[in-house]
């Protein structure tokens, strides 16, 4: 089991430049998070999908920021144009949902370190 | 609003020292109850969980958690600490109404040896 891949591990960019993040969820799992982490305001959940739809993307800050998954296997994260204040480590999980609702324990990626300048 | 609320932001222990960290949720239904950790520079990994049954719950490495729903609290304990414990700590709650994951501001933990 490879687990959850996410690229790249650093992203520099400056600002205004468009920014993608990719995740690649484990084979199986039906429901895939993406999550920011900041020193300030810890671990926020952007947006989740299950069976590649996006259910809640309450959490997404800005229309800047925007999510897809066209597939089983991969999803996407991007921020056009990105701000200084999107430095994070963006986070991917991915997780196999019950019919009932319960889930399995998260399975996180290790991250995408975010600095722009 | 449903949310985790972790009460240490900072704690520093010596080698052998018992620990305890605190969380309380605010959500009245049906809860999946978790414990995260994060080693410096890694990915989060589950360090036990809560569905139903047993409140009181084992985990990997000798932590432990257990849940009192009249408390809404769901506080970790390790009855001793090693070096290699240093890490960031979360507690997170599962909503099967919202379906969302949401974590505590997490927890530091220093460990001097």
């Amino acid at each position: 089991d490879a687990g959850v891949i996410q690229s790249p591990r650093h992203e520099v960019t400056e600002m205004g430049q468009e920014v993608t993040l990719r995740c690649k969820p484990i084979s199986g799992h039906n429901s895939l998070f993406w999550y920011r982490q900041t020193m300030m305001r810890g671990l926020e959940l952007l947006i989740y999908f299950n069976n590649n739809v996006p259910i809640d993307d309450s959490g997404m800050p800005e229309d800047r920021f925007s999510a897809k998954m066209p597939n089983a296997s991969f999803s996407t994260l991007k921020i056009q144009p990105s701000e200084p204040r999107d430095s994070a480590v963006y986070f991917c999980a991915s997780s196999l949902s019950s019919a009932t609702g319960g889930p399995s324990p998260l399975h996180f990626g290790n991250g995408t370190r975010l600095t722009v300048t | 609003a449903q949310s985790v609320s972790q009460h240490n932001h900072h704690v520093i222990l010596s080698e052998a020292a018992s620990l305890e960290l605190g969380c309380n949720y605010s959500y009245g239904g049906t809860v999946n109850l978790f414990w995260y950790v994060q080693y410096p520079g890694q990915h989060l990994q589950l360090l036990l969980k809560y569905f139903s049954g047993d409140p009181l719950v084992k985990g990997i490495k000798g932590f432990e958690a257990e849940f009192i729903k009249s408390k809404f609290s769901f506080n970790l304990r390790k009855p001793s600490v090693q070096w290699s414990d240093t890490a960031e700590y979360f507690c997170a709650v599962f909503s099967g109404n919202t379906g969302k994951l949401i974590f505590g501001q997490g927890t530091t933990l220093q460990v001097k040896p």
